[in-house]
């Protein structure tokens, strides 16, 4: 079975570009989640969608951020303008209904921001 | 306060050593609590969950103490293959907090 599957791998943008990460969940999930990895701060949530609807965005550092989720397979996160300090391991998970405490990650997206 | 707090090691071990570490939680409200594992520059995984009575998985014993706010994971005859990073993780309705990782190098 497929996993939770992230795009791109690798990410390196200038400072200003804009940049979207991918995700397609693993199918049948309907809660899905968006972390972000540093070596300062470790795993964090940024935002949580259950039916393609954000529940909690309370971790997204700040107004140059966005997520959507348009469908139940697919869903963005997007980074308008970057800065270098976005630079991080960007994680998509998914989990069952009723199983938020089980979730499965993608492979990341590492991004760097120059 | 971080919410889990690990202490990071790292310990370097022998092969067929065991190794135990631990970390606690801040949340009293905490409903379930896991190990996952992450190796270098790849994703977390579900090591095993964690019970209040204990409960082992082949070579790894994991406990939970929820007065103290505090788990731990025992690691038996290790193997060159369990060499990572273990992250405490604590959930509280639909959300995952993470520790920081405690890293494990076992060595030949």
């Amino acid at each position: 079975d497929a996993g939770v599957i992230q795009s791109p791998r690798h990410e390196v943008t200038e400072m200003g570009q804009e940049v979207t990460l991918r995700c397609k969940p693993i199918s049948g999930h309907n809660s899905l989640f968006w972390y972000r990895q540093t070596m300062m701060r470790g795993l964090e949530l940024l935002i949580y969608f259950n039916n393609n609807v954000p529940i909690d965005d309370s971790g997204m550092p700040e107004d140059r951020f966005s997520a959507k989720m348009p469908n139940a397979s697919f869903s963005t996160l997007k980074i308008q303008p970057s800065e270098p300090r976005d630079s991080a391991v960007y994680f998509c998970a998914s989990s069952p209904r009723g199983r938020e405490n089980i979730q499965y990650f993608g492979a990341g997206t590492r991004l760097s921001v120059l | 306060r971080k919410e889990v707090e690990q202490d990071p090691g790292p310990f370097n071990v022998p092969e067929g050593a065991t190794v135990a570490f631990n970390c606690t939680y801040s949340n009293s409200a905490s409903q379930s609590f896991f190990w996952y594992r992450q190796d270098c520059r790849k994703e977390p995984k579900l090591l095993m969950s964690v019970y209040s009575s204990g409960n082992e998985d082949g070579r790894f014993t994991a406990q939970l103490n929820r007065a103290s706010q505090y788990i731990s994971l025992l690691i038996r005859d290790s193997k060159l293959s369990d060499s990572a990073t273990y992250l405490c993780v604590v959930y509280n309705d639909y959300k995952l907090s993470f520790g920081a990782g405690t890293t494990v190098t076992v060595r030949a």
